[in-house]
């Protein structure tokens, strides 16, 4: 079993939608959630952090976390073709060590 | 905002060569990361470092070395280039968390 998964997609939604992607993670024990966000071509770049459960919104983004079921997603409202790109999801299990998934694309369509 | 410099943004080497490829932080970042990214393996972990000569293997580290002599500064070290080490090489730093990326260097293994 990997240690955080993610659907790869792609996952295509309608510009103005809301997409929603997700992650799951193995590791009970790990205390804090990342969303990074990579163009094609490009290095990933930071558009969240969450550690307490519940959600937490910036902008346009909502992070949502459910230690319990082990469950972390990312939702974007009023996608814009700009929001193209692969989602990582990283999980923080302490010593420093972050795991990654290996990524959703997503694709939204004008 | 932390600044991540890597060396070269694409690099073109022959197999047998010893090539370095170099990493800069501004943030006085204790901890420092090598990955590189393939297409469908995300981000694997090659190696990283906690502090000034500190090194911790991750989970690819065969066939590289690094060094970090000054906290600033971390470098990956391919002591003998093989085509299979074609690959995006991101370095990343962070304080307690999160990991902050560079814009990673493109090497080709020739």
């Amino acid at each position: 079993q990997k240690e955080v998964e993610q659907n790869s997609g792609p996952l295509s939604v309608p510009e103005g939608a809301i997409a929603s992607l997700n992650c799951t993670y193995s590791d009970r024990v790990s205390q804090s959630f990342f969303w990074y966000r990579q163009y094609s071509g490009k290095s990933p770049e930071l558009i969240m952090s969450i550690y307490s459960n519940g959600d937490k919104e910036d902008g346009r983004f909502t992070a949502q976390l459910n230690k319990a079921s082990q469950y972390v997603s990312l939702l974007i409202r009023d996608s814009q073709p700009s929001d193209s790109a692969t989602y990582l999801c990283a999980v923080f299990g302490g010593y420093q060590k972050v795991t990654f998934g290996t990524g959703t694309k997503l694709q939204v369509i004008p | 905002d932390v600044k991540v410099t890597q060396s070269s943004r694409y690099l073109v080497k022959r197999t047998g060569e010893k090539v370095f490829l170099e990493c800069v932080q501004d943030m006085d970042h204790e901890n420092m990361f090598w990955y590189r990214q393939d297409p469908g393996l995300g981000l694997r972990l090659i190696y990283f470092s906690y502090d000034v000569k500190m090194k911790e293997k991750g989970d690819i580290p065969e066939g590289y070395s690094v060094s970090r002599e000054k906290k600033e500064r971390f470098s990956l070290i391919l002591e003998s280039a093989s085509t299979n080490q074609t690959s995006m090489y991101l370095c990343a730093s962070s304080g307690l968390q999160p990991q902050h990326f560079g814009d990673g260097t493109r090497l080709s293994i020739l």
